[in-house]
Formats: C-alpha cells, structure tokens, sequence
C-alpha cells in the first residue's frame, strides 16, 4: 500500500523557535497534501490543504502566517511552525493523496503520516 | 457544510465477538464518498474500508463491513470476529465527490473501541 512519511514522529523545541516537519509520499505523487491537528482525544482537525506549485489553502481560524506549508514537490510538503509556543503543542498529522490514482494507489483515497508530537516548553 | 456524527463515544465487546459502530452524517451532496478509519495508540491512521455513495452494496473487507443507508444518511461499521488487534479509535468520515483533488475529509469526532480478552 501507499506509504507516508512523516518526518521527525516527536520534537520539543524552546518558545520561540521555529520548527519544520516533512511529509513525503515515497511510492506515489501526492498532487495533495493536508495538514491536520488533533488535540489529546479529539478528533482530527483539518489545517490547510496544499496543492503542489501553488499557495496553500487555509482553514477558517488557522494563521497561514503561524503555519508555513510549502508543497514544493510532487512528494515532499512542509509544516513550519514558526515562533512556537506552549499553545501550539499537539500532535501534527499529514496526508497524501493521488486523485487519480497510481499502481497500488487507489483514487481518492488519503494516506496518512504516522504524525509528530509537538511540545514547545 | 457537511457534518458527520458518531454518537458512541466509548465501546467495548469481547474478543471473538460483534461490535457495531455508528455513523450518521448530514450533506445535501448526492456523490459522496464515506470512509472508516481506525487511529490504533501508534496515533497512525488507517484505512479499514471506504464506501462510494453510488453503490447500493455495501463493502466489505474481511472482518470488517458496513451497513449503508443513503436515505437515513447513516453507515455504521460491523466488526466480526473482534480481535486484540482492532482495539482503537475509530473515525467515520465523509467527503464529497469532486477530480480536483482538493475535497476534504470531514471527520466525526471518533468511537473508541475496546476488545477484551
């Protein structure tokens, strides 16, 4: 099955610091990508989806200045957090999709990253 | 907007036994997609099965089925033979037909499931 790489699974940084996390589509290309937060046993709440070349797409209430996604490949998006701080801790999940399909990869269908523990202290 | 409903926060069966989930959702889109995902403790979040709107059978993936009622907006999730293994959080989930590429998931807020040995 298709397979997404989520890169690093758990991070604590310093209030302040900025922080990326990778999402790689290793075995197909993901035209898109999403982005997602989801609090201690909540369910997942969507950030923005990113369109390979172009802007992404901001959920209402998300700071598309806070959040940098950059979907610069056809395997590779990025989730910067920048001047993280205590509130921005949670768990950050990615996913990737092939709209149209490709090899074992079924159409319409999200693969998602395994995620990445945020803490900011 | 789309929204999706599970109304069981918490299940539990023992092992070797049925559980059902439920799901109801509310669109006035008539192509759609419905999907069950399962978020075990690795946080990892997998497909069990999904459900194309326009097919009147329902699916069905080894231990795992659905029942489909359009006209209800309702798909529930049939878990035979429970093992160990499926203990988890279970997601339904929505998402409107579209070939941009672009259409979300809109997720319900989640059964956890427990099987006990």
């Amino acid at each position: 099955g298709a397979v997404v790489s989520q890169h690093p699974s758990r991070v604590i940084c310093k209030s302040g610091t900025s922080v990326k996390i990778e999402c790689r589509s290793l075995d197909f290309q993901a035209t898109t990508m999403f982005w997602y937060r989801q609090f201690p046993k909540q369910s997942l709440m969507l950030m923005a989806t990113s369109n390979e070349g172009s802007k992404a797409t901001y959920e209402q209430g998300v700071e598309k200045d806070k959040f940098l996604i950059n979907h610069a490949s056809l395997t590779l998006s990025t989730l910067t957090v920048t001047s993280a701080h205590p509130e921005d801790s949670s768990f950050y999940i990615c996913s990737a999709r092939a709209p149209g399909g490709q090899g074992m990869v079924a159409k319409n269908i999200q693969y998602f990253g395994a995620g990445t523990r945020l803490s900011v202290l | 907007a789309q929204t999706v409903t599970q109304s069981q926060p918490e299940m539990s069966v023992q092992e070797a036994e049925t559980v059902t989930l439920s799901c109801t959702y509310d669109t006035s889109e008539s192509n759609y997609y419905l999907f069950w995902y399962k978020q075990p403790p690795s946080r990892q979040m997998i497909l069990v099965i999904r459900q194309e709107a326009y097919k009147q059978q329902n699916a069905t993936e080894n231990r795992f089925s659905v029942n489909f009622q359009k006209a209800a907006k309702s798909f529930s999730l049939k878990i035979s033979d429970s093992q160990l293994g499926d203990t988890a959080m279970y997601f339904c989930a929505f998402m409107k037909h579209g070939q941009g590429g672009s259409e979300k998931l809109v997720f319900g807020k989640g059964t956890k499931l427990t099987v006990n040995p």
